[in-house]
């Protein structure tokens, strides 16, 4: 059973506008979210993360939106660039509990130029 | 400071053989976990250790298995290798010190095994 779901396996947008990825989750214990960024021959990379005390955080382009009643978070990259062409993992934990987080299967972004 | 290393990179082997599998955390971590990543099934949690205990476990069979060392280096063991077990094994390490602090997994650049 998936408890992390990234229902688009890829997504296009062009350079310069917004990308969105979603990522639905299943189990309510969840309180920490993040997302990682992954460039193929390389380890996935730390990008944002969010407790679910929020329901938002902001990072430079990047900014994660939490929906705990919808089950739903989202990041958005706004302008999108062509360095971020990458495959993007959401993941979920909770704390204080086993700490295992848990991966989505990853959306492939591409940026067209 | 030095990132976390994995070696090898790639590996071929056969069915029924076993692998072993290194990974060198950034100096100071003590906190490594072990994932799996496939295609179709994303990035699986395999195992993580903590001063040389397994703290967690994923959902693997008996054939997985892991260890760590005392200067936080693990590795990660395959016996009966089967054709499905070909993917990216990834290793992540972190400053965690306790459950519930959150500190941030470093990931290495993976091993990919090819099973024949």
């Amino acid at each position: 059973d998936q408890q992390v779901k990234q229902n688009s396996p890829s997504l296009s947008v062009q350079e310069g506008r917004i990308s969105i990825l979603n990522c639905d989750y299943t189990n309510s214990m969840f309180d920490y979210f993040l997302w990682y960024k992954k460039y193929p021959a390389e380890g996935p990379t730390f990008l944002i993360s969010i407790s679910s005390i929020k329901d938002k955080n902001e990072d430079g382009r990047f900014t994660v939106f939490l929906n705990k009643s919808a089950k739903h978070l989202s990041l958005h990259i706004v302008p999108s660039q062509p360095g971020d062409s990458a495959v993007y993992f959401c993941a979920a934990s909770v704390m204080n509990r086993d700490d295992k987080i848990i991966f989505g299967k990853g959306t492939r972004l591409h940026i067209l130029p | 400071k030095a990132g976390v290393t994995q070696t090898p990179r790639y590996l071929i082997k056969t069915r029924g053989q076993q692998v072993t599998l290194s990974c060198s955390p950034i100096s100071g971590h003590r906190s490594v976990s072990w994932y799996q990543q496939t295609p179709g099934q994303g990035l699986q949690f395999l195992f993580e250790y903590f001063s040389e205990t397994q703290r967690n476990k994923g959902n693997f069979p008996g054939r997985f298995s892991g260890r760590q060392f005392s200067n936080s280096r693990s590795e990660m063991n395959v016996s009966t290798l089967e054709l499905g077990d070909s993917a990216l094994y990834l290793c992540a390490s972190s400053s965690k010190l306790d459950r519930g602090r959150r500190e941030t997994q470093y990931f290495g650049p993976g091993t990919r095994l090819l099973v024949l």
